[in-house]
């Protein structure tokens, strides 16, 4: 076990709509990190937050959004919905111990766009 | 370009065997490299992860990864399988201080008895 969690495990949305994805991190966790994992590939790096603030994004465009909040918990927000959009979605927590950070991965959001 | 090469996208072994999964790396500055696990239906498990000090690193499950520079290498290795192990194997890298991992594809690992 991990200590993240993520709501909702799976969701079917159609083209053009908008979803928001959930994530509860660990007590002390102040970075939070977003992946897309389509299906057969491995996960590509949305963008992270570390204390409420984006701290750097991977090529995902605009209609990808997040906030993260002061309880530890974060959202994905996802606008314009596109088939491509279907994956796996992780969210990832990790604290600094010695200067390393040990990230810990929840066990993702399956979203189906039709 | 940063990028992460799993050349193996499916390996099968027999049960008790030994397993070597290969990873390379293609990172312009010191990479901090990780394997994860990922059972079907799962999210990521962290095995191991090197950073700096001894290139042999120890992790979970009785697994082991070797950093070898010259090779831009971090293959993963476990003397005897167990049926449990069963999975797909990501290798990544990401700098030091940050969690932008950068994942391979991953190599599926199915294992007979």
């Amino acid at each position: 076990e991990t200590g993240v969690t993520q709501s909702p495990t799976h969701l079917i949305k159609t083209r053009g709509q908008q979803v928001t994805l959930r994530c509860s991190s660990q007590s002390g966790h102040n970075t939070v990190s977003w992946y897309q994992q389509a299906l057969g590939q491995g996960p590509q790096f949305i963008f992270q937050y570390y204390r409420e603030e984006e701290n750097g994004r991977g090529n995902f465009p605009p209609r990808f959004s997040g906030l993260q909040f002061p309880n530890y918990s974060s959202e994905l927000n996802v606008n314009a919905l596109e088939l491509d959009d279907s994956a796996l979605y992780l969210c990832a927590s990790s604290f600094s111990s010695d200067g390393q950070e040990t990230q810990y991965f929840g066990p993702g959001t399956r979203l189906l766009v039709l | 370009a940063q990028s992460v090469t799993q050349p193996d996208i499916h390996i099968t072994v027999s049960e008790g065997a030994s397993l070597e999964l290969r990873c390379n790396y293609s990172y312009g500055a010191t990479p901090y490299l990780f394997w994860y696990v990922q059972s079907p239906g799962q999210g990521l498990q962290l095995l191991l992860k090197y950073f700096s000090g001894d290139t042999l690193v120890q992790g979970i499950k009785g697994f082991e990864a070797e950093f070898k520079r010259s090779q831009s290498s971090f293959n993963l290795r476990k003397p005897s399988v167990h049926w449990s192990d069963a999975a797909e194997y990501f290798c990544a890298v990401g700098p030091l201080h940050t969690d932008k991992l950068i994942f391979g594809t991953g190599t599926r690992l199915q294992v007979f008895p």
